[in-house]
């Protein structure tokens, strides 16, 4: 499975975007991105994926780079309900089996 | 949204014993049911792909005949945590795909905290 990078921890200030940095440098042709975000003591969320073009959702946007070797999951307005550890993953759709690395915690200050 | 729920949510149990975990998907059908293991400050490990009336295919190092899983429903599959001994104490959650649904989206449970004394 392609592996991905990211940093191991993000802080934010509430109201204030987020931008989380994803490197999957040897991603292939079919693998979608996804983002998963894991609260304290819960099952992981869905936050978004997505395979080549930019995505929006309520919750966040993607933004993948044109070579596909990188994204970046925004919060637009970070809350402190948005502190959580974000999960960036590569999967191919027809299996949906996802390998969780290390993720970012990401801490909200009001 | 789609919700999948596991029972059940806190475990206690001694040495030597089974332990059966469900996991329900509530409002959907779902095909394919993964589990996953979690440790104290670690990330998740998937241990386990379920599908419904087949056998489950587990991922290296996982022993299955230790971990029984079966999926004997669109919307329940379980694992068995067989001999249970303190180093399986984890956090254990599940997740389903939607089988009508659009999206390659995984929906998890809350998950199942077995402590094994």
């Amino acid at each position: 499975d392609a592996k991905t990078t990211q940093p191991n921890s993000m802080e934010s200030n509430e109201e204030e975007p987020v931008h989380l940095p994803c490197n999957h440098s040897t991603i292939s042709g079919t693998d979608y991105i996804h983002w998963y975000r894991q609260l304290p003591s819960q099952g992981p969320e869905y936050v978004i994926h997505g395979l080549t073009s930019n995505v929006n959702n309520r919750m966040a946007s993607l933004a993948i780079a044109e070579d596909r070797k990188s994204s970046t999951l925004i919060l637009h307005r970070a809350t402190l309900r948005d502190a959580a550890v974000y999960y960036c993953i590569l999967s191919t759709d027809s299996w949906g089996k996802l390998q969780f690395g290390a993720g970012t915690q990401v801490v909200v200050t009001p | 949204g789609a919700v999948v729920s596991q029972h059940p949510s806190w475990v206690i149990c001694k040495s030597g014993t089974s332990v059966k975990i469900e996991c329900r998907s509530l409002d959907f059908q779902a095909t394919t049911m993964f589990w996953y293991r979690q440790f104290p400050k670690q990330s998740l490990m998937l241990m386990a792909t379920s599908n419904e009336g087949s056998k489950a295919t587990y991922e290296q190092g996982v022993e299955k005949d230790k971990f029984l899983i079966n999926h004997a429903s669109l919307t329940l599959s379980t694992l068995t945590v067989t001999s249970a001994h303190p180093e399986d104490s984890s956090f254990y959650i599940c997740s389903a795909r939607d089988r009508g649904g659009k999206g390659s989206e995984q929906y998890f449970g809350p998950g199942t905290r077995l402590t094994v004394t």
